[in-house]
């Protein structure tokens, strides 16, 4: 088992929906959860974080973790074809390590 | 100016050479990073450094070295490439987050191959 799981995608959406990426995780003691954005031929971009179980919003994005299940997801309200991209989740774990994974492939058909 | 530069963006050397990447930083950070990217695999850490005096191996790094040459500054080496250390490669520094955790600040990545 994979210590961050993210399933691959292509995840399609069209414009104006709500996108739903998810991810599960294998260590309990996990500490604090990352949403990372990378477009195409680039470096990824930190968009969120969440330690706290529930949810937190910034804008059209909201992150969700549920440590009983060891879920966390991010959530992209309305859309835009300029949120393709490929999302990674990313665990800290503790000291110096923080887990990546592989990544789900985000696409928004105008 | 980036934050976090990285040279060369793209490098095609030749199994049995030794090749150095390059990283600088003004962001002000003492954590830097050595990730390799590849398809299927996400990033995986290769070394890490928390001031001029602290490296550590990550998880993958046989094949690999680094040099903190000053806070700014962390290279990485592959002593003897072989082709399966083609991959894309990203420097990252890392800053405090409200609750004690560490996010991340990428370079632009450079895209090596080994023939």
């Amino acid at each position: 088992q994979k210590e961050v799981e993210q399933n691959s995608g292509p995840l399609s959406v069209p414009e104006g929906a709500i996108a739903s990426l998810n991810c599960t995780y294998s260590d309990r003691g996990s500490q604090s959860f990352f949403w990372y954005r990378q477009y195409s031929g680039k470096s990824p971009e930190l968009i969120m974080f969440i330690y706290s179980n529930g949810d937190k919003e910034d804008g059209r994005f909201t992150a969700q973790l549920n440590k009983a299940s060891q879920y966390v997801s991010l959530l992209i309200r309305d859309s835009q074809p300029s949120d393709s991209a490929t999302y990674l989740c990313a665990v800290f774990t503790g000291g110096f390590k923080t887990i990546f994974g592989a990544g789900t492939r985000l696409f928004v058909k105008a | 100016d980036a934050d976090v530069t990285q040279t060369p963006r793209n490098r095609i050397t030749k199994t049995g050479k030794r090749i150095m990447l390059e990283c600088s930083q003004t962001k002000g950070h003492d954590r830097m990073y050595w990730y390799r990217q590849d398809p299927g695999l996400g990033l995986r850490l290769i070394y890490y450094s928390f001031d001029v005096k602290d490296i550590n191996k990550g998880e993958i790094s046989d094949g690999y070295s680094v040099s903190r040459q000053a806070q700014a500054k962390f290279s990485l080496s592959l002593e003897s490439a072989i082709p399966n250390q083609t991959a894309l490669y990203f420097c990252a520094t890392s800053d405090l987050l409200p609750d004690r955790t560490y996010g991340y600040t990428f370079g632009s990545g450079t895209r090596l191959t080994v023939v």
